[in-house]
């Protein structure tokens, strides 16, 4: 099957820097990049939808100054959380989508997991 | 816009026993499709199954089988013959034509199986 990768898998960062955080699809071209957001013991979120070349579109309640999303290529997409707060810690899930998938959804990338201290 | 319920926290089934686990759905979108994820605690999502709005069969994949009752707007999966590696998080979620592809997930159902 399809293979998306994420990196880091998991780090750790002080309050007020900022980090990012890559997907990539590793054997298709994705035109579409999910990204996605679990707090420990819920569900996931979708925060943004990247189209490869144009700008996100973030989910309401997302600020989309905080989590900068760039999707420069067909086969990469970055998430970048700025000014980073504790409240931000969270698991952080893409997944990455090809033009002939349908109503069927990307492939998840294993996740990165943020602890702000 | 589409929401999906899960309303069984948790659950348990006794190892090499079947288990249901519940998911509803609602969406005005006659073009959706449904699916099951596991969650294990690496956090990684594993693709289980999927069944889409217009197929006339469930889904089945091995152990997993997909109970579609469109009329009733519910998918429950069900897995037989548990495992001990089967214990983990099961997510239903759905996507439609509408929502570009977006996933949109229930609260989750922590399975454990006993041995």
């Amino acid at each position: 099957g399809a293979v998306v990768s994420q990196h880091p898998s998991r780090v750790i960062c002080k309050s007020g820097t900022s980090v990012k955080i890559e997907c990539r699809s590793l054997d298709f071209q994705a035109t579409t990049m999910f990204w996605y957001r679990q707090f420990p013991k819920q569900s996931l979120m979708l925060m943004a939808t990247s189209n490869e070349g144009s700008k996100a579109t973030y989910e309401q309640g997302v600020e989309k100054d905080k989590f900068l999303i760039n999707h420069a290529s067909l086969t990469l997409s970055t998430l970048t959380v700025t000014s980073a707060h504790p409240e931000d810690s969270s698991f952080y899930i893409c997944s990455a989508a090809s033009p002939s998938g349908g109503t069927r959804p990307g492939y998840f990338g294993p996740g990165t997991r943020l602890t702000v201290t | 816009a589409q929401k999906i319920t899960q309303t069984q926290p948790g659950m348990f089934v006794q190892e090499k026993e079947a288990v249901t686990l519940d998911c509803t759905y609602d969406t005005s979108d006659p073009s959706y499709g449904l699916f099951w994820y596991k969650q294990p605690s690496s956090g990684e999502m594993i693709f289980l199954i999927y069944q889409g709005s217009y197929d006339q069969q469930n889904a089945t994949e091995g152990r997993y089988s997909l109970n579609f009752q469109k009329a009733r707007k519910s998918a429950n999966l069900v897995i037989s013959a548990s495992q001990l590696g089967d214990s983990a998080m099961y997510f239903c979620a759905m996507s439609t034509i509408g929502s570009a592809r977006q996933l949109t997930f229930g609260s989750g159902t922590q399975l454990t199986v006993l041995p």
